[in-house]
């Protein structure tokens, strides 16, 4: 069964640095997403890609966060400052179509900002 | 989007069919009801989705009575794996984001 990938399965990172997390959506998966989960709480909406642009966004994609598709199968997102806030779960999902179709998340990365 | 309201926890026994309810008493004309199940450090995963009456896969039971103000996810025959959060979700065909509420912590017992 095809599956959502996602490197690193944990970053440790300090305060103010940059990082990039990566993901491999399924590969004829046409909109991307990030969610993210702070320890203990629910899975929040970070932004949705399509056609090489955002689609949608929440208030915590603030400018902190950019989000890219370099290639044909890599999706990633990056923090260019680090807060110690930023430290949660990051989820990369795809899905074949917008709308309420079933989307696939990945194994997630765990950040850690010291 | 509509608000749904779900138990915070439930407890079971291996073997026993398991009934989650969610209430959506606001649910709108073109909204879908999807339920998401999530391990400790793993994304969520799509259970089952459905407009209305009833859906079956291989995993669960979805009944959504007639006006729609609530739903039941069933699952048979539980097992110790089956130990995870549940989210309910509602949402509008067409609406990409999905938001998530706290879920109900189904833990199964031997």
């Amino acid at each position: 069964e095809p599956e959502v990938t996602q490197t690193p399965s944990h970053q440790v990172t300090q305060m103010g640095q940059e990082v990039i997390l990566r993901c491999v959506p399924i590969s004829n998966h046409l909109y991307f997403y990030w969610y993210r989960q702070i320890l203990g709480q629910k899975v929040e909406f970070l932004v949705s890609f399509y056609n090489n642009e955002i689609s949608e966004k929440s208030e915590i994609f603030d400018d902190q966060f950019s989000v890219e598709r370099p290639d044909g199968s890599n999706f990633t997102l990056k923090i260019r400052s680090t807060k110690l806030e930023d430290s949660a779960m990051y989820f990369c999902a795809s899905t074949e179509g917008g709308g309420y179709y079933e989307q696939y998340f990945g194994p997630g990365t765990r950040l850690t900002v010291t | 989007l509509a608000k749904t309201t779900q138990p915070i926890s439930m407890d079971s026994y291996e073997g026993q069919e398991v009934n989650i309810t969610c209430s959506h008493n606001n649910i709108a004309t073109n909204d879908y009801i999807t339920w998401y199940q999530q391990f400790p450090s793993q994304g969520p995963r799509f259970i089952i989705q459905g407009y209305k009456t009833k859906v079956t896969n291989e995993v669960a039971s979805l009944f959504i009575p007639a006006d729609r103000k609530s739903s039941t996810l069933s699952l048979p025959r539980v097992s110790l794996s089956d130990t995870a959060v549940y989210y309910c979700l509602v949402g509008e065909s067409g609406y990409s984001t999905l938001t998530f509420g706290k879920g109900t912590m189904l833990l199964v017992s031997p």
